[in-house]
């Protein structure tokens, strides 16, 4: 247990739709970083909160949006959603803000798939 | 912008043999650069980093790199392969425009019994 939580594991759902994925990051860690990862794409960084605030914005579609709450936890809302956009959905934490050298330690994923 | 470059989407290798997983970066700075490895189904897991001081840098289960600023390399290696080390290993680099982590695309490593 890599100490950061994603909720739900998986998750199907119809083109068009909209839905929210969950994220607790580790203890004591400020800063929760969202990737996407595609087998055509690799890892693509999405969007980044430090304590709260958004950081960096990476390539993050408009019609996803992504919050972190004053318990740090952070959501990543995903709407109209169409088949390219399934994947894995990646959260992970660091102590620290952007550039950081500690390195991030990853939740397991939010699986996505939309049909 | 800063890129990581892993040569190879797929190496196989015998149990026992020597594990190399190839990655470049390109940066006129060094960078921090980091190796995470992914089991089937789970999380990416820190097998080491490297920011400052030795070249040669140590990880979890016997995994090493060493960093070669000629070279803009920071391969991964391991003396002798084992059927556990089957996964998918990328490299990373921070020092994006935005100080965020930027990935390799990846090296499925499968070990042969």
């Amino acid at each position: 247990d890599s100490g950061v939580t994603q909720t739900p594991k998986h998750l199907i759902t119809a083109t068009g739709q909209r839905v929210t994925l969950r994220c607790s990051p580790r203890s004591g860690d400020l800063s929760v970083y969202w990737y996407q990862q595609s087998l055509d794409q690799g890892l693509q960084f999405l969007i980044q909160y430090y304590n709260g605030e958004e950081r960096a914005k990476g390539n993050i579609l408009e019609r996803f949006s992504a919050q972190q709450f004053p318990d740090l936890h952070s959501e990543l809302n995903l709407s109209s959603l169409e088949l390219g956009d399934s994947a894995l959905y990646f959260c992970a934490s660091s102590p620290r803000g952007p550039a950081t050298n500690y390195g991030y330690t990853f939740g397991s994923g939010t699986r996505l798939t939309v049909v | 912008a800063q890129s990581v470059t892993q040569l190879g989407s797929h190496v196989s290798v015998s149990e026992g043999a020597l594990v190399l997983l190839r990655c470049n970066y390109s940066s006129s700075v060094p960078p921090y650069l980091f190796w995470y490895v992914q089991y089937p189904n789970q999380g990416l897991q820190l097998l080491l980093k490297y920011t400052t001081g030795a070249t040669l840098v140590k990880g979890i289960n016997g995994f090493e790199a060493e960093f070669k600023k000629s070279e803009t390399s920071f391969h991964l290696t391991k003396p002798s392969a084992h059927m556990s080390d089957a996964a998918e290993y990328f490299c990373a680099a921070l020092g994006g425009s935005q100080g965020n982590l930027i990935f390799g695309k990846g090296t499925k490593l499968s070990v042969k019994p």
